[in-house]
């Protein structure tokens, strides 16, 4: 059974600092990684994906993927009330399966 | 360019009556993925269906439960004779092609479903 693991939370931060949300995975062969916001009662929102080992910057948002530890992460500089929404990790190889996400709060 | 379009956006069935959900993927993608999202749950996938194919129908209850993406018209996820565990929101994405890894999914707003 392919699985993504995440923390439910919800993980509280304050406005201006960094947001750390992490996953793991279970699938060797899986060989894309995504993120989505999903604020409450709208639908997933993609806002990065990563398939190289390392780390991916885009704007306030940085992705890192490390496939020897299976785990994949999202860093969000500079948080914004704006940011607080769930956080789903997914993985892909023929489809994308979703961790439950985590639940992000910023503290204004 | 329009996106994913899914409606009705909400749906209320009573127990025992059918449901049916509708999707158009966005101009010019082939693939349609279903996924259903529980309350305070995770996206579940159900099924992925190409033009008059079914692809992976892994996700999809045994019973009640069907899809299908025709080939002219939306793609199609029904669901018979409802029952309350059923009430859910079911979300459509669709792709372009089967082999862009780095080509995640767009949603649809989802259909919210609840069964009385």
């Amino acid at each position: 059974q392919k699985e993504v693991e995440q923390n439910s939370g919800p993980l509280s931060v304050p406005e201006g600092a960094i947001a750390s949300l992490n996953c793991t995975y279970s699938d060797r062969g899986s060989q894309s990684f995504f993120w989505y916001r999903q604020y409450s009662g709208k639908s997933p929102e993609l806002i990065m994906f990563i398939y190289s080992n390392g780390d991916k910057e885009d704007g306030r948002f940085t992705a890192q993927l490390n496939k020897a530890s299976q785990y994949v992460s999202l860093l969000i500089r500079d948080s914004q009330p704006s940011d607080s929404a769930t956080y789903l990790c997914a993985s892909r190889d023929d489809k994308i399966i979703f961790g439950k996400g985590t639940r992000l709060h910023i503290l204004p | 360019n329009a996106g994913v379009m899914q409606n009705p956006r909400h749906l209320v069935r009573r127990r025992g009556q059918e449901a049916r959900l509708r999707c158009s993927p966005m101009k010019g993608h082939s693939h349609v993925y279903w996924y259903r999202q529980l309350p305070e749950e995770g996206l579940k996938f159900m099924v992925y269906l190409q033009k008059e194919n079914i692809i992976d129908e892994s996700g999809m209850p045994k019973e009640r439960f069907s899809a299908e993406f025709p080939k002219e018209g939306p793609s199609i996820l029904r669901i018979q004779q409802v029952v309350r565990g059923d009430s859910a929101a079911y979300f459509c994405a669709s792709s372009p092609e089967k082999g862009a890894l780095e080509y995640g999914y767009t949603f649809g707003s989802g259909t919210r479903l609840t069964v009385v």
